[in-house]
């Protein structure tokens, strides 16, 4: 069974311009949550999709917004973009079958895009 | 408060002996996961161990355990007979609250060195 999947793997962009990345979940899994990870604030929480919806959502500007289609793919988007925000953006998925279960809770992540600001 | 305290910053440990990394967590939710995840050079989250607060054993995974002290609030991981390969970034990691949610907060993380 393939992993999570993440493109693109690097990505360099400038001062007020957005950004899109992208997020295929493990086949079968619906829920599908984005991290940001950086040296000074190591990982937070982003956001999480479920069946298309937004469930939750963690402190973070509304340049950040992402969403998930119908195939439970994701993507993240950053727009007006900030030095801040270079960082490594994680995703991560998860069955979230509502049977329970401790694999349903287990959260698997992909390799990450390192996003550069310049 | 923080929620997760990993007080290790660094660990050294020699080729197949036993390590564990220390993790406690602060909650008020009675049902809740802990995660402990591991983070090679390359940025990759590898999954570990997942133990639910309900869980009455200890997580187990290959040469994983979580040692789960509820009333201590604290989930340490055990890794038996390290192996080289095992030198990476480790994360500790709680989810609070209902199933339905699956939002992670992580610690800081301990840097675990495996020497030959």
């Amino acid at each position: 069974k393939a992993g999570v999947t993440q493109t693109p793997r690097y990505l360099i962009k400038t001062r007020g311009q957005q950004v899109t990345l992208s997020c295929s979940p493990i086949s079968g899994h619906r829920s599908v949550s984005w991290y940001q990870q950086t040296p000074g604030q190591g990982l937070q929480f982003l956001f999480e999709y479920f069946s298309e919806t937004q469930r939750n959502k963690g402190n973070f500007p509304g340049r950040f917004s992402g969403r998930q289609f119908s195939n439970s793919r994701s993507e993240m988007n950053v727009s007006t973009l900030e030095l801040g925000d270079s960082a490594l953006y994680l995703c991560a998925s998860s069955l979230a079958s509502g049977t329970g279960g401790r694999d349903n809770e287990k959260l698997f992540f992909g390799s990450g895009t390192q996003l550069s600001v310049l | 408060a923080q929620k997760i305290t990993q007080t290790q910053p660094g660990m050294f440990v020699q080729e197949k002996e036993a390590v564990t990394l220390d993790c406690t967590y602060d909650t008020s939710d009675q049902s809740y996961g802990l995660f402990w995840y591991k983070q090679p050079s390359s940025g990759e989250m590898i999954f570990l161990i997942y133990q639910g607060s309900y869980d009455e054993q200890n997580a187990t995974e290959g040469r994983y355990s979580l040692n789960f002290q509820k009333a201590r609030k604290s989930a340490n991981l055990v890794i038996s007979a390290s192996q080289l390969g095992d030198s990476a970034m480790y994360f500790c990691a709680m989810r609070e609250g209902l199933t339905g949610r699956r939002a992670l907060t992580f610690g800081s993380g301990t840097r675990l060195q495996v020497q030959p």
